[in-house]
């Protein structure tokens, strides 16, 4: 059980243009998702928190208009990258817990290259 | 800010010897730690963890060791296999807050 999906696996787009990334829970309601980010060889980067119905809250330096985050259901948080830059290319990666939230499921990434 | 660091950014060892990864936390507050293990473009995958009133938790041929005083981690992996060749991440947080640190990582290379 627990199994945390994204969609899509990997995206190609063009500078300006925008992402969205999917992230669902298929078996079971979570109470928050979140959001990081990775670049190669470096750890993952904790973007920013949301739960169901509710703002997100963003890390540091995350710029929530360049990065929106919807969560409109217990199983569904998207993440929309607009006016996507080459810097921007990463691997990004949502996560959902339940519960006391002490363990958190991954998904299994979504690679962003923009071109 | 509060940080979670590794000693070893790449361990070598010998397929069916024993590996041992290291981690070093720096919040005190702390209360939960998790292992996890990331393949190449794959989401990290978790191993085991333990919570800050243990000092020892053990699952199938893991074995993740809490110290406290020093804030150390470790993960030991028993009779390694090439199946176990990853990425190894701690991470902290504090129950209930949902929020984890994840450390640098350290590079797990099984050699046939």
């Amino acid at each position: 059980g627990a199994v945390v999906s994204q969609h899509p696996s990997w995206v190609i787009c063009k500078s300006g243009t925008s992402v969205k990334i999917e992230c669902r829970s298929l078996d079971f309601q979570a109470t928050t998702m979140f959001w990081y980010r990775q670049f190669p060889k470096q750890s993952l980067m904790l973007m920013a928190t949301s739960n169901e119905g509710s703002k997100a809250t963003y890390e540091q330096g995350v710029e929530k208009d360049k990065f929106l985050i919807n969560h409109a259901s217990l199983t569904l948080s998207t993440l929309t990258v607009t006016s996507a830059h080459p810097e921007d290319s990463s691997f990004y990666i949502c996560s959902a817990s339940f519960g006391d939230g002490t363990e958190a499921f991954f998904g299994q990434g979504t690679r962003l290259t923009v071109v | 800010g509060e940080s979670v660091g590794l000693h070893l950014p790449t361990l070598s060892v010998q397929e069916g010897d024993n590996s041992i990864i290291n981690c070093a936390y720096s919040n005190s507050a702390s209360d939960y730690f998790i292992w996890y293990k990331q393949e190449s473009g794959k989401g990290p995958q978790f191993i085991i963890d333990i919570r800050s009133n243990m000092d020892k938790r053990q699952g199938q041929r893991v074995t993740v060791l809490l110290n406290k005083t020093v804030k150390h981690l470790s993960l030991q992996i028993a009779a390694t296999q090439p199946g176990d060749s990853a990425v190894y991440f701690c991470a902290e947080g504090l129950s209930g807050t949902y929020k984890y640190i994840f450390g640098t990582g350290t590079r797990l290379k099984v050699l046939a």
